[in-house]
């Protein structure tokens, strides 16, 4: 089975830095995904780890560590359309395509 | 590419009623996949087909619901008869295999109203 966790709900300040943490439990363990979704819509594809360490990509960046089951989307310089869900999705399933996703954090940016 | 097409985009039904959700994966991906999402139980999949082929549909809560893939460019989510309950949006996907990137992309969705 798989447990994945997420803070529910973040709010921080338009230019700021956030970080949204997850920290997951899978039968096994390709990479993990971060999806975001915006209210109303359909989740679009963030980043993929599969190695342990930092992947920067432009104002957002992707953590993982594999031994302790942790991972976390940081967001730099924050912008109004920034406010949305961010859902992480381990890859834990041995065909490669099956990943659950987490519950999701809701981040409201305010000005 | 147009990306994954869902249709209809709205629906809403009564209890009772079947209702047919349809979806059309990007061309040439080889893997789709059905979500249900809703506040309560948040992003889940239901069943997912690899060449047409279902895999996996451990996540179809029961046997109102059926799924089809006749061929590699559409796919049936059909719930007969409907309940209250399967009120959610659902959401089709599509990827491609043979890449080290897994990445799945969304349809914009199917918000289902059931009365």
């Amino acid at each position: 089975g798989q447990n994945i966790d997420q803070p529910t709900e973040m709010t921080a300040t338009e230019g700021a830095i956030v970080q949204i943490n997850c920290t997951y439990q899978t039968s096994g363990f390709n990479g993990l995904f971060w999806y975001q979704q915006h209210a109303g819509e359909a989740p679009t594809f963030l980043s993929y780890n599969v190695l342990d360490g930092l992947e920067e990509k432009g104002r957002f960046s992707s953590f993982l560590s594999r031994s302790k089951g942790y991972s976390y989307l940081l967001l730099k310089e924050l912008q109004m359309k920034d406010s949305a869900s961010y859902l992480c999705a381990p890859d834990g399933d041995n065909y490669g395509q099956n990943f659950v996703f987490g519950p999701g954090t809701r981040l409201s940016v305010l000005p | 590419d147009a990306g994954v097409i869902q249709s209809p985009r709205h629906e809403v039904t009564e209890m009772g009623q079947e209702v047919t959700l349809r979806c059309k994966p990007i061309s040439g991906h080889d893997y789709l996949f059905w979500y249900r999402q809703t506040m309560m139980r948040g992003l889940e999949l239901l069943i997912y087909f690899n060449n047409n082929v279902p895999i996996d549909d451990s996540g179809m809560p029961e046997d109102r619901f059926s799924a089809k893939m006749p061929n590699a460019s559409f796919s049936t989510l059909k719930i007969q008869p409907s309940e209250p309950r399967d009120s959610a949006v659902y959401f089709c996907a599509s990827s491609l295999s043979g890449t080290a990137l897994n990445e799945q992309f969304f349809g914009p969705g199917t918000r289902l109203t059931v009365l």
